[in-house]
């Protein structure tokens, strides 16, 4: 069975850092695109980056370039996405989505269950 | 950028009812590279079509993708009381790689 499994909800100061992760299992991981979604209270989604794991090729939304870092360990199937200072306006939901394995077809068939990132002094 | 509208915002029916969901694009997009997802309160997004018709695993037969060029439908043939929630089109391009969602149409039970 297919599953990604994404870290905690996290509570944070603005200006710290934070690398909230995604662990895939029950597939290749290394052989799959991984994207990274952000869901703002009460809005819709949001594309941010993808990573392909076999080779950390990495790609970012222009409206999330320099904002975030987009990173992934084959070894142990898992990507991150991290910032190194949180701004309020980061709070939201995030989830890491794989895309289906098709240039052909470029959309996301598994989802993680999110991760909540709350920003607040 | 390619910029996705989604009508209605909101579309109001009753179980057993049809749904036709839309999504204009700015720009031609490719079959292909056009899926629905739904999404319900408190859950990650679920992938219903991808390649603009084809349903993805699982997904009932009562949900249907169609279109071309700018205009792309979802249908969801006889409303069933799970059904309620928000939907989504997204759209890739390339060179650079871009994948773009709608605001998303909201389906409540009248």
């Amino acid at each position: 069975e297919v599953q990604l499994v994404q870290s905690g909800a996290e509570v944070k100061k603005p200006g710290e850092s934070l690398k909230i992760s995604c662990k895939g299992s029950g597939y290749s991981f290394a052989s799959y695109w991984i994207g990274w979604v952000r869901q703002m209270p009460g809005k819709g989604l949001e594309w941010m980056g993808i990573i392909y794991p076999g080779d950390s090729d990495t790609r970012y939304s222009p409206s999330f370039q320099g904002q975030v870092t987009i990173s992934a360990d084959k070894s142990i199937s898992t990507a991150y996405l991290q910032w190194s200072s949180l701004k309020a306006s980061d709070t939201a939901m995030y989830y890491c989505a794989r895309r289906i394995n098709s240039d052909r077809y470029p959309s996301f068939d598994y989802w993680g269950q999110g991760t909540l990132v709350t920003v607040s002094s | 950028e390619i910029v996705l509208t989604q009508s209605p915002g909101t579309l109001s029916l009753s179980p057993g009812e049809r749904a036709t969901l839309s999504c204009r694009a700015s720009q031609s997009v490719s079959t292909n590279y056009l899926g629905w997802y739904q999404q319900k309160p408190g859950q990650a997004p679920r992938l219903l079509i991808f390649g603009a018709s084809s349903r993805a695993t699982g997904i009932p037969d009562r949900f249907s993708g169609s279109g071309s060029g700018t205009d792309f439908t979802l249908t969801i043939s006889r409303l069933e009381p799970e059904d309620f929630a928000i939907y989504y089109c997204q759209q890739y391009a390339g060179s650079p790689p871009m994948y773009t969602f709608g605001q998303g149409t909201k389906l409540e039970i009248k």
